[in-house]
């Protein structure tokens, strides 16, 4: 069965002070790895996908690297509106339809 | 790019009332849409994939029948919660894969409908 396990689960963090979120995963041949950001309320926002070992992927304060067993999100000198869950998902290649197996996500606040 | 939509947002009902939510592929295509539901300080846990034309597949332990799927055409999926019930109250949110995009896999999400049953 595929799994995603992410940590930590909450990250308290003050303004510039960088970080990095963790996405451990369990899958059977990874087509890939999709990180999005949801506000609360709100439906989740894509913010990269991660293909292979070794690939990396920069949007902003952000970074996402991907190993073949977990991937990193990099948040350098993060900012208030940086605050949010942070949710990681797999898809599996046999997957019929292309079905996202998601974390628990990680919930980040940066303090002013 | 990738916008969709999600009506209502939020939808107040009594226990053994029908409720329609639709999900809208604003600025493309999708010939597969996705229902999710999430409960609070929760993950997304996938109950049905909706391909246009076809019935939509199912999660184990989702009852197809009462929650309905209907995928009409390539801009609109919609789910239908038949006679709901409190535990039924929870955040319904779609996606939708954009045929068109070479990053095919993408799934891009609505902005969530907010269900009470009362």
């Amino acid at each position: 069965e595929d799994q995603v396990t992410q940590s930590p689960e909450a990250l308290r963090l003050q303004e510039g002070e960088s970080s990095s979120l963790n996405c451990s995963y369990t899958v059977s041949g990874l087509r890939g790895l999709f990180w999005y950001r949801q506000d609360p309320g709100k439906g989740p926002e894509f913010l990269f996908t991660l293909y292979s070992a070794g690939e990396e992927k920069e949007k902003e304060r952000l970074k996402a690297t991907l190993t073949k067993k977990e991937s990193f999100l990099h948040i350098t000198a993060p900012k208030p509106e940086d605050s949010a869950t942070y949710l990681c998902a797999v898809q599996a290649l046999r997957q019929y339809g292309n079905k996202l197996v998601f974390g628990a996500g990680t919930i980040l606040r940066v303090k002013s | 790019g990738a916008v969709v939509s999600q009506h209502p947002s939020r939808v107040i009902c009594k226990s053994g009332t029908s409720v329609k939510i639709e999900c809208r592929s604003l600025d493309f295509q999708a010939t597969t849409m996705f229902w999710y539901r999430q409960f609070p300080k929760q993950s997304l846990m996938l109950m049905a994939t909706s391909n246009e034309g076809s019935k939509a597949t199912y999660e184990q332990g989702v009852e197809k029948d009462k929650f309905l799927i209907n995928h009409a055409s390539l801009t609109l999926s919609t789910l239908t919660v038949t006679s709901a019930h409190p535990e039924d109250s929870s955040f319904y949110i779609c996606s939708a894969r954009d045929r068109g995009r070479s990053s095919y896999n993408e799934q891009f999400f609505g902005p969530g409908t907010r269900l009470t049953v009362l």
